[in-house]
């Protein structure tokens, strides 16, 4: 099975700050129809996961443009240019290319 | 709008049986291969079950496989998931999802308790 090793776990960010999450799988998440089936998700307590990033880099409507994916392979990273109050919350990756699909443990972002 | 709703989750003992129900809206529910997402408590998330367009072929995670059963019925655009032989690690939110592949669409989850 993929397993997915999100870093930092715990990341703290002043507001107006940058913040940036880590993803790596232990394998290649290039599907056989050639895209990259790694997705990220944010979850608020109580709520069920959003998500904001499919594709390693397209942004979900209604995302803030302040949200980005990039990467490729086995490397992945979320970037949020500059952290608001709102974006508080734990942060998941997710590999949809091997079955079974597997989340990173989660990040979970603290506004400071 | 995409609206995903979950039912038929509560308190089971060990051993016991639940039928979770997932009814979706909004999307074109028969083009879609489905999931099932659970979540322990205070815990990440995982993925159960998927299940293809017309429900011919299912998959399953090792640890559910030939306890849980994935359906769907594309006439009510609705999927199900039964649930047998429960165990206490069994426990959780279980999220109807749509797209397993990159999970675009979610309900507000079901709370599966499985105690003695």
């Amino acid at each position: 099975d993929v397993v997915m090793t999100q870093s930092p776990l715990s990341l703290p960010v002043t507001l107006g700050q940058p913040a940036s999450i880590s993803c790596r799988s232990s394998q290649s998440l290039v599907y056989s129809d050639g895209n990259t089936y790694l997705t990220w998700f944010q979850q608020r307590p109580g709520q069920s996961p959003r998500r904001l990033i499919y594709q390693v880099s397209n942004r979900d409507s209604g995302v803030p443009d302040r949200f980005s994916g990039s990467g490729s392979g086995t490397d992945f990273t979320l970037k949020i240019s500059r952290v608001e109050a709102e974006d508080g919350g734990i942060y998941y990756c997710l590999q949809g290319t091997h079955w079974p699909f597997s989340f990173g443990q989660g990040t979970k972002l603290e506004i400071k | 709008e995409v609206q995903i709703v979950e039912s038929g989750g509560g308190l089971v003992q060990p051993g016991g049986s639940l039928r979770l129900s997932c009814e979706a809206s909004g999307f074109p529910f028969s083009n879609y291969w489905m999931s099932w997402v659970r979540q322990a408590p205070g815990k990440g998330l995982e993925c159960v079950a998927m299940i293809s367009q017309d429900g011919s072929q299912g998959y399953y995670v090792d640890s559910v496989k030939g306890r849980f059963t994935i359906s769907r019925d594309n006439a009510k655009n609705s999927m199900f998931l039964q649930l047998n032989n429960l165990r206490v690690d069994d426990t959780g939110v279980y999220y109807c999802a749509g797209e397993p592949r990159a999970l675009a669409y979610w309900g507000q989850g079901a709370l599966v308790t499985v105690s003695s």
